[in-house]
């Protein structure tokens, strides 16, 4: 079936170094893609989300770019600090539908 | 303020037993959700409910049912529970586009 996948389960980082963290998706109909950030015992808790239309989009200290042509999505944290220590999972959203599809997960540990 | 809380936070039970877990939100959201993380962080949806309707994810076995007595709480009951039912479950309330969920803390269920 349709899925959304992470090419790596872990990534580590010197403190204040950019990450950038990817993810493949295979479902064309996807409207939003979103990622969000699970740091441990807590709950996801959403970052940025990208429309379907757009190919990049910039919040606080965070990018996301979105290339339809080769169905990948990429997060970039800017001077990554240790309070971004944590999961990050990218997730997708198909029409009307409320429901999203996570991908497998991204575990960034930031070095001091 | 607590947005999306969930009660207990672990539940420890033997095989066969039915239990129950508890979602409120604060946040005047319309829809809820109840989601399963797996031992692998993997983030699954179970339900997505608002007051029209419940969206049910086809895999998940009709020993789980999702209970709303009012807008604001979504609870969760199991009957029969299985050693496989052990997980993390998550409950989440959005707005209507779906995009931005607001997750609760989780309730870590261990079943012996």
């Amino acid at each position: 079936g349709e899925s959304v996948g992470l090419h790596l389960p872990t990534l580590s980082v010197q403190e204040g170094d950019n990450s950038i963290i990817n993810c493949a998706y295979s479902n064309s109909a996807s409207d939003y893609f979103i990622w969000y950030k699970q740091e441990s015992g807590k709950g996801p808790q959403f970052i940025i989300d990208i429309r379907s239309n757009m190919d990049k989009r910039q919040g606080q200290r965070v990018t996301v770019l979105l290339n339809k042509t080769v169905k990948h999505l990429s997060l970039q944290i800017a001077a990554t600090q240790p309070g971004d220590s944590a999961v990050y999972f990218c997730a997708e959203k198909a029409g009307s539908a409320r429901q999203l599809t996570f991908g497998s997960g991204t575990q960034l540990t930031v070095l001091p | 303020d607590t947005a999306v809380s969930q009660t207990p936070k672990y539940l420890v039970t033997q095989m066969g037993n039915d239990k129950s877990i508890k979602c409120e939100q604060n946040l005047g959201h319309d829809t809820m959700y109840w989601y399963k993380q797996d031992s692998k962080k993997f983030l699954k949806i179970m339900f997505s409910y608002n007051n029209k309707e419940l969206i049910i994810n086809e895999t998940v076995p009709n020993r789980f049912s999702p209970k709303s007595p009012d807008k604001a709480h979504l609870n969760l009951h199991i009957n029969s529970l299985e050693l496989g039912d052990s997980a993390v479950y998550f409950c989440a309330s959005s707005g209507r586009a779906g995009v931005e969920q607001f997750f609760g803390p989780g309730t870590r269920l261990t079943v012996l």
